[in-house]
């Protein structure tokens, strides 16, 4: 059973959109959540994260905001670039191996010029 | 950049044949992963290390074994590969007390 969900495979935007990204999690233990971002041929690269004592941290055009009553967090882009068009993967932790994340599935993000 | 090399990037091999990857780190960070990567599934973990000759099963551990002999390497080995063994191969580490991990550039790794 899928303990964190990306429900969306995929998104598509217009250069200088918003880009909207969710991911739903079950595991009320999670406290930490982390998005990376991954093009293709290469690993994946921590973007940014976000502790459950918050509901919001911003890292310049990146904005993770998370909903912990609904088990829901989001990564917003703005602009959205061509640059930004890659695999964004979504990750928790906490409790037991708490440091070990799970992954959901992959949401792959295509921005249009 | 982290300093996680992974060898070989590709390789091609038959069903049965052994198989050693390898992930070395100039970080010297305790914590040391493997994933795999395949479409419709994310990132899977397979072990991990927290040491020197400590090591632990992930979430797809079978037909897989590791071995950290020196805090820089981590190797990955299929005793008899299988097609379903086809994969995108991940090496991470991660420091103490932080939770982001650092990934290497991936091995390709098709068995025929």
């Amino acid at each position: 059973d899928q303990q964190v969900k990306q429900n969306s495979p995929s998104l598509s935007v217009q250069e200088g959109r918003i880009s909207i990204l969710n991911c739903d999690y079950t595991n009320s233990m999670f406290d930490y959540f982390l998005w990376y971002k991954k093009y293709p041929a290469e690993g994946p690269t921590f973007l940014i994260s976000i502790s459950s004592i918050k509901d919001k941290n911003e890292d310049g055009r990146f904005t993770v905001f998370l909903n912990k009553s609904a088990k829901h967090l989001s990564l917003h882009i703005v602009p959205s670039q061509p640059g930004d068009s890659a695999v964004y993967f979504c990750a928790a932790s906490g409790g037991r191996g708490s440091y070990i994340p799970t992954f959901g599935r992959g949401t792959s993000l295509i921005v249009h010029p | 950049d982290a300093g996680i090399t992974q060898s070989p990037r590709h390789k091609v091999t038959e069903t049965g044949t052994p198989v050693t990857l390898r992930c070395h780190q100039t970080e010297n960070h305790r914590y040391m992963y493997w994933y795999r990567q395949d479409p419709g599934h994310g990132l899977r973990l397979i072990h991990y290390s927290y040491g020197v000759k400590d090591t632990d099963k992930g979430e797809v551990s079978d037909g897989y074994s590791v071995s950290r002999s020196k805090t820089e390497d981590f190797l990955l080995t299929l005793e008899s590969a299988t097609s379903s063994q086809t994969s995108v191969y991940f090496c991470a580490i991660r420091e103490p007390h932080r939770r982001e991990q650092f990934f290497g550039p991936g091995t390709r790794l098709t068995v025929l």
